[in-house]
């Protein structure tokens, strides 16, 4: 069982390059979700999905794209990346919809 | 809407001193409360949760914490710190019933134990 598995964990991009974080869970949650964690601001809810195929925002949403085909994905797009993305991201997972299993994280910085 | 106010951005104790992180919380509707722990470059780790029942709960690592609905607080304690309890702590609500699956946390405190 190896829960949720983030890649990449660094990645540095220049500005108005896309990119795909990959999140992957083995533990057939159908609820998962993307973070972002910046300094001093905790951690910010970008998207989440109640299942394959339902997605929808969270706090941060502006410049990324989610999609969710299968249980087991969910991939985390940035569009045109922008310094102010610069972050570290954290994929999670649930059975239920409380108890949040989190990734490894990606560290991103976008010069 | 639910927020969380961690009351304090970092804490600094002696080892084998008691602790306390305070957290405080608003919400118009029933909550679960959850305390993450993360080490440094790593990913977080489920401390222990509030769902229902007892107001006190207990955690991995000596860690507890006590649900006050009348003051909205989840204040986490633990009666002895160690070295390896050097670590950022998070406090976040969970809003149940209704539509709302959006977790909350506050900013974190930041506990450094001191030999």
């Amino acid at each position: 069982n190896a829960g949720v598995t983030q890649t990449p964990k660094f990645q540095v991009l220049k500005t108005g390059q896309s990119m795909t974080l990959q999140c992957a869970q083995d533990m057939n949650h159908e609820y998962m979700s993307w973070y972002r964690q910046d300094p001093g601001m905790g951690l910010r809810l970008i998207h989440y999905s109640v299942g394959a195929g339902i997605t929808d925002q969270g706090e941060v949403p502006n410049g990324y794209n989610v999609s969710r085909s299968t249980t087991e994905d969910f991939p985390l797009r940035l569009l045109s990346a922008a310094p102010s993305q610069t972050s570290v991201y954290f994929c999670a997972s649930s059975d239920r919809q409380e108890t949040q299993y989190f990734g490894p994280g990606t560290r991103l910085l976008v010069l | 809407a639910q927020s969380v106010t961690q009351l304090d951005s970092q804490v600094p104790v002696f080892e084998e001193a008691p602790v306390e992180l305070r957290c405080n919380y608003s919400s118009s509707v029933s909550v679960y409360l959850f305390w993450y722990v993360q080490y440094p470059n790593q990913g977080l780790q489920l401390l222990l949760k509030y769902l229902s029942g007892s107001t006190l709960v207990k955690g991995i690592n000596g860690f507890e914490a006590e649900f006050n609905k009348s003051q909205t607080s989840f204040h986490l304690r633990k009666p002895s710190v160690h070295i390896s309890d050097t670590a950022e702590y998070f406090c976040a609500v969970w809003g149940s019933g209704g539509s709302n699956y959006k977790l909350t946390f506050g900013k974190g405190t930041l506990l450094t134990v001191n030999p």
